[in-house]
């Protein structure tokens, strides 16, 4: 089955200690991304990667980092992570600009 | 700076209605877009996708139209059913390089058994 999978999917954590969220897709998709949803302010993208090597930033980077060593694979890394951070986060990929974006489960995280 | 907006927040219907929700972008130059289902506390579902040179796309009983040069889309639901329930999101893919959606703020639906 095609799909884009998240771990972990709940998250309770401290300001402060590392964490990374995973995400793989299994479409071969060359194209990657990061958005948190929060309420009132929507969803908003964090990183983004073309292809393995090749990431860049959203539009809300700030706390945050990616890496994409392999084609499946995006995880997000939060170094210090603090309670602003606190938000529903989902991964989504896509062929190409032409073709959707699917989207993971989501992994809800709360800074304390 | 692109600016999607969905309208109305919220709506309530009886079983069995044909609706209408309605998204509007300010930005006339997109690649595509996409219209999602949202329920509470979970992913978002990919119902629709029309690309900028498309006028409507349909699955099942949902329909999606765009009109481009006047910067709406709307996705019609033929006879709603409770399952129907949930956050509708669109969401416009811009000419700019990240390929980043940009969604609106969404139109939450209630169908009444």
């Amino acid at each position: 089955e095609a799909q884009v999978t998240q771990n972990p999917r709940y998250l309770i954590t401290v300001t402060g200690k590392k964490l990374t969220v995973t995400c793989s897709q299994n479409m071969n998709h060359e194209y990657m991304s990061w958005y948190r949803q929060d309420p009132g302010l929507g969803l908003r993208q964090i990183y983004y990667s073309m292809n393995v090597e090749v990431t860049d930033k959203g539009d809300v980077p700030e706390g945050y980092k990616v890496s994409r060593k392999e084609k499946r694979n995006f995880p997000l890394i939060l170094e210090s992570p603090s309670p602003n951070q606190t938000s529903l986060y989902f991964c989504a990929s896509s062929l190409s600009r032409l073709y959707e974006q699917y989207f993971g489960p989501g992994t809800r995280l709360t800074v304390t | 700076k692109q600016e999607v907006t969905q309208i109305p927040a919220a709506l309530s219907v009886p079983e069995g209605e044909n609706l209408v929700l309605n998204c509007s972008f300010t930005d006339s130059a997109i690649y595509n877009l996409q219209w999602f289902r949202q329920d509470p506390g979970k992913g978002l579902t990919s119902l629709l996708l029309i690309q900028s040179s498309q006028r409507e796309q349909t699955s099942g009983r949902l329909n999606a139209s765009l009109d481009k040069s006047s910067g709406r889309s709307t996705l019609y639901i033929a006879a709603s059913q409770p399952g129907d329930s949930a956050t509708y999101l669109c969401a416009v893919r811009g000419m700019d390089s990240s390929y980043k959606l940009i969604f609106g703020s969404g139109t939450r639906l209630l169908v009444r058994p």
